[in-house]
């Protein structure tokens, strides 16, 4: 079966400065998709950024870009010149092709300090 | 406005009190599906829909009925609610989800208490 860790329950990072949430997962699928999800205070989930696993090349979305690495089943996200806003439980999503079965992480707590 | 909508969005109830929770979208969307979120352990699947009247199970469905009878409407049943359905329960959708990266469109989440 298929997992999603996220093994930083909380982070910091000052405005204006560059964090990075991790996400490791486990599966032995060589074809899925990865998402890192964003839900604010208003408890509102909303999609920051995608990856297929079959692209080689790291999605970008604006300040939100992820590293990839297939190998060693990690895909973390890094969030450049922190905004207020960015304070969110961030969680990281799988879903095999294929298949409709989504797995989610814990979350991360991401605090933005001004 | 594309969206999903679900009602009620908070909800106490007792215990054995058969309740059902709507979700509706707007988008034409085929698949839906429903999660609850507990503190510690992220959000969990507890059925999932590829189209009108197919449903499947997701991680968590003991407790839980879905029916899908049109293709924008999945509601979520709770025949017998007991305590541990205590829960912020999210309903959503997509255009697909056989293959690529469709984005899920979520609901704002209703709030279930059981006592």
């Amino acid at each position: 079966a298929q997992t999603v860790t996220q093994s930083q329950p909380e982070m910091s990072v000052q405005e204006a400065e560059t964090v990075t949430l991790s996400c490791t997962y486990d599966t032995s699928e060589s074809d899925y998709y990865l998402f890192w999800y964003k839900q604010p205070p208003s408890r509102q989930m909303i999609l920051v950024i995608r990856q297929e696993a079959y692209k080689q090349q790291n999605a970008t979305e604006n300040r939100f870009s992820v590293n990839f690495q297939k190998a060693a089943k990690s895909f973390s996200l890094k969030i450049s010149d922190s905004q207020l806003g960015d304070a969110a439980m961030y969680f990281c999503a799988y879903r095999t092709s294929g298949t409709y079965k989504y797995i989610f992480g814990t979350g991360t707590r991401l605090k933005v300090l001004a | 406005e594309a969206q999903v909508t679900q009602n009620p969005r908070y909800l106490i109830t007792v215990t054995g009190k058969k309740l059902t929770v709507t979700c509706s979208q707007n988008m034409n969307h085929e698949y839906m599906s429903w999660y609850r979120q507990d503190p510690g352990l992220g959000l969990r699947q507890i059925y999932y829909s590829m189209n009108v009247e197919v449903t499947d199970k997701g991680d968590v469905p003991e407790g839980y009925k879905v029916s899908r009878k049109e293709k924008r409407n999945f509601p979520l049943i709770l025949e017998s609610p007991s305590p541990n359905q205590t829960s912020l329960y999210f309903c959503a959708s997509s255009l697909s989800a056989g293959e690529g990266t469709y984005e899920q469109y979520f609901g704002p989440g209703t709030r279930l208490t059981v006592t």
